[in-house]
């Protein structure tokens, strides 16, 4: 298995515009998380689901971010208008959660900078 | 919900000098606190796991203590090396997935 994948690797964009993060999670995953790190807050947890289905999106900033998880095998973060204070490392991570396999598989994350 | 705090946010050992870094969390009913790893411009990678039913775990030169009693865990390396050198994140699960603490950086000067 290829592990988690995310793209795009780096992404720079303009205040404003919409912004779109892509990740393909291990196959047979059944839960797929999203976090945002920055060095003042760490690793935040934006959203996490099971089965496809957004189980919390507590941790979502603002109306302006948004996830969807169409397929076990697909899901995407969105920003807009994005802005500079977006400008973070997001990354998708996998696992299922099972009492004696909860570990969480990191994809390479995608540096985000909104000028 | 769980709030995880981790200190120090800096830590600079010499080679073969022990590490010790620490965690408290506030939500009693957490039950799985792992420890990852990420090296510069990397990917978190699971280094040790430890769950509520146990004390304390060990794996080689990494061991992880847990007090259930306190809400805190910390994590040990012992005989360190310059490639141990990354940022440690201690996380607590709650109802709501991993929480993780800000992370320590770790120098390890030869």
């Amino acid at each position: 298995d290829a592990g988690v994948i995310q793209s795009p690797r780096h992404e720079v964009t303009e205040m404003g515009q919409e912004v779109t993060l892509r990740c393909k999670p291990i196959s047979g995953h059944d839960y797929l998380f999203w976090y945002r790190q920055t060095m003042m807050r760490g690793l935040e947890l934006l959203i996490y689901f099971n089965n496809n289905v957004p189980i919390d999106d507590s941790g979502m900033p603002e109306d302006r971010f948004s996830a969807k998880m169409p397929n076990a095998s697909f899901s995407t973060l969105k920003i807009q208008p994005s802005e500079p204070r977006d400008s973070a490392v997001y990354f998708c991570a996998s696992s299922t959660q099972g009492w004696a396999n909860e570990k969480l598989f990191f994809g390479s994350g995608t540096q985000l900078s909104v000028l | 919900g769980e709030n995880v705090e981790q200190h120090p946010s800096t830590l600079s050992v010499q080679e073969g000098d022990s590490a010790v870094i620490k965690c408290t969390y506030s939500d009693s009913a957490s039950n799985y606190f792992p420890w990852y790893k990420q090296e510069l411009g990397k990917r978190p990678q699971l280094i040790i796991d430890i769950r509520s039913n146990v004390g304390e775990k060990k794996d080689q030169r990494i061991a992880v203590t847990l007090n259930k009693t306190a809400k805190h865990f910390s994590l040990h390396i012992t005989e360190t090396q310059p490639e141990d050198s990354a940022v440690y994140f201690c996380a607590a699960r709650d109802g709501k997935g991993l929480i993780f603490g800000k992370g320590t950086k770790l120098s390890v000067k030869p």
